[in-house]
């Protein structure tokens, strides 16, 4: 099946950092969606991008949709420490359902005030 | 609005046991999801509902699970027997008609531990 590798698995930077983690496909997506998840809560989508080389900004959280469509990243600026939590890419694979999102395993994000 | 419930927050049994989850998604929404994770794995795609019907259940890991939704309303999802790698947290997610999976609200997720 589709598989998406999410980088990195974990990272630990302090308050005021950029954040910057990625999702690779060797399979083209039509659809690519970031998701944070707070303890104790279900994901919650951030961005959603739905055209190859589109950038789309939501507060300090930025995401692109790569070129070749198999890829897409995630930055944010100025990190807080809510900003902790999971963060999932998700995407929809070429002539898949428009229901069946493939996930990346997540990035755990840890910030020191 | 509510959102996606589901209950129980945390289930732990014992490995040949039987377990129900319960989700309730928001009102009106026609498409009902559940996704598994495994821990440190991905979430992954179990099964789709529209209304009452199966739209698609080619996630389902094997037999020994079964999921409803009777009325078109709440979903359960069972495992009966439980086994060890049935471990994980169950997500239900749900959709408004034919938005798609783009635009899910996912519920806070049952934790299964199988003893």
């Amino acid at each position: 099946g589709q598989q998406l590798n999410q980088s990195p698995q974990s990272m630990f930077i302090q308050e005021g950092e950029d954040v910057s983690m990625n999702c690779t496909s060797s399979s083209i997506f039509n659809t690519w969606l970031w998701y944070k998840q707070d303890p104790g809560e279900g994901p919650v989508l951030l961005i959603a991008l739905y055209k190859a080389g589109e950038l789309t900004s939501n507060g300090r959280l930025t995401a692109q949709f790569g070129i070749t469509r198999k890829d897409s990243f995630l930055n944010i600026s100025a990190s807080i420490p809510s900003d902790v939590g999971i963060y999932f890419c998700a995407g929809l694979p070429l002539g898949a359902g428009s229901y069946q999102l493939t996930f990346g395993k997540g990035t755990k994000l840890s910030v020191i005030p | 609005e509510a959102g996606v419930t589901q209950f129980p927050s945390h289930s732990v049994i014992e490995k040949g046991q039987t377990v129900t989850l319960r989700c309730d998604p928001i009102s009106g929404h026609d498409n009902l999801y559940w996704y598994r994770r495994v821990m440190g794995k991905e979430i992954k795609f179990l099964l789709h509902f529209v209304k009452e019907s199966k739209q698609d259940e080619s996630g389902m890991p094997n037999n020994r699970f079964l999921a409803e939704r009777t009325g078109g309303t709440y979903s359960t999802l069972k495992v009966q027997p439980a086994e060890l790698e049935d471990s994980g947290v169950y997500f239900c997610a749900s959709s408004q008609g034919a938005a798609g999976a783009n635009v899910l609200t996912f519920g806070a997720g049952s934790r299964l531990t199988v003893l």
